[in-house]
């Protein structure tokens, strides 16, 4: 039972290039998020699927876009990376459509030269 | 505009005595509060939470106290143990859980044994 897994654990972009995050739940949840955190920022919601088959905007949704593949995958994709979107992503999930009770995967450190 | 505010972006307390982290929100649409605990290079974990009919909601050596007529929230850590050191985040919801977190910046708790 591994929980959240997020791909890659860390990632250099130049600007301009695009990338997609991967995440991937076995916990049978039906809600997925997609969280960035920024230094002095805290965790801001990008993009949210409250189950299988919809999806979504957050805080922040702005240049990124998701697909909840099925149940179990939600995936995050910067379509031209800029350096703004140096962050720590993090996915979690949740059992049902509410706040208590999300489960984080380990993040993905993504650096944007 | 930073609706959920964790004022104390670090703080040192000597193990065995009381930590005390606090957290302040403006928005009066929110009931829902909760505590998340994060370990450095993993996602954050949820710790307690406290709905806004209650005042108090305690776990073990951790305790949450909610004034709503303040907008603060305060947890408790009693006695404090080096395994405690890590950041936390206080995040917050309306509709009791069931619209999406805002987070705090979060604070950096020290142990030192």
């Amino acid at each position: 039972n591994a929980g959240v897994t997020q791909t890659p654990k860390f990632q250099v972009l130049k600007t301009g290039q695009s990338m997609t995050l991967q995440c991937a739940q076995d916990m049978n949840h039906n809600s997925m998020y997609w969280y960035r955190q920024d230094p002095g920022m805290g965790l801001r919601l990008i993009y949210y699927s409250a189950s299988e088959g919809t999806t979504d905007k957050g805080e922040v949704p702005n240049g990124y876009n998701v697909s909840r593949l099925n149940k179990r995958e939600f995936s995050l994709r910067l379509e031209s990376a800029a350096p703004s979107q140096t962050s720590v992503y993090f996915c979690a999930s949740g059992p049902l459509w509410s706040s208590y009770e999300q489960y984080f995967g380990p993040g993905t450190r993504l650096t944007v030269t | 505009d930073q609706q959920v505010k964790q004022n104390s972006p670090s703080l040192s307390v000597q193990e065995g005595r009381i930590s005390i982290l606090n957290c302040d929100y403006t928005n009066s649409m929110f009931d829902y509060f909760l505590w998340y605990k994060k370990y450095p290079a993993e996602g954050p974990t949820f710790l307690i939470s406290i709905s806004s009919i209650k005042d108090k909601n305690e776990d073990g050596r951790f305790t949450v106290f909610l004034n709503k007529s303040a907008k603060h929230l305060s947890l408790h850590i009693v006695p404090s143990q080096p395994g405690d050191s890590a950041v936390y985040f206080c995040a917050a919801s309306g509709n009791f859980g069931n619209e999406k977190l805002t987070f705090g910046t979060g604070t950096r708790l020290t142990i030192i044994p």
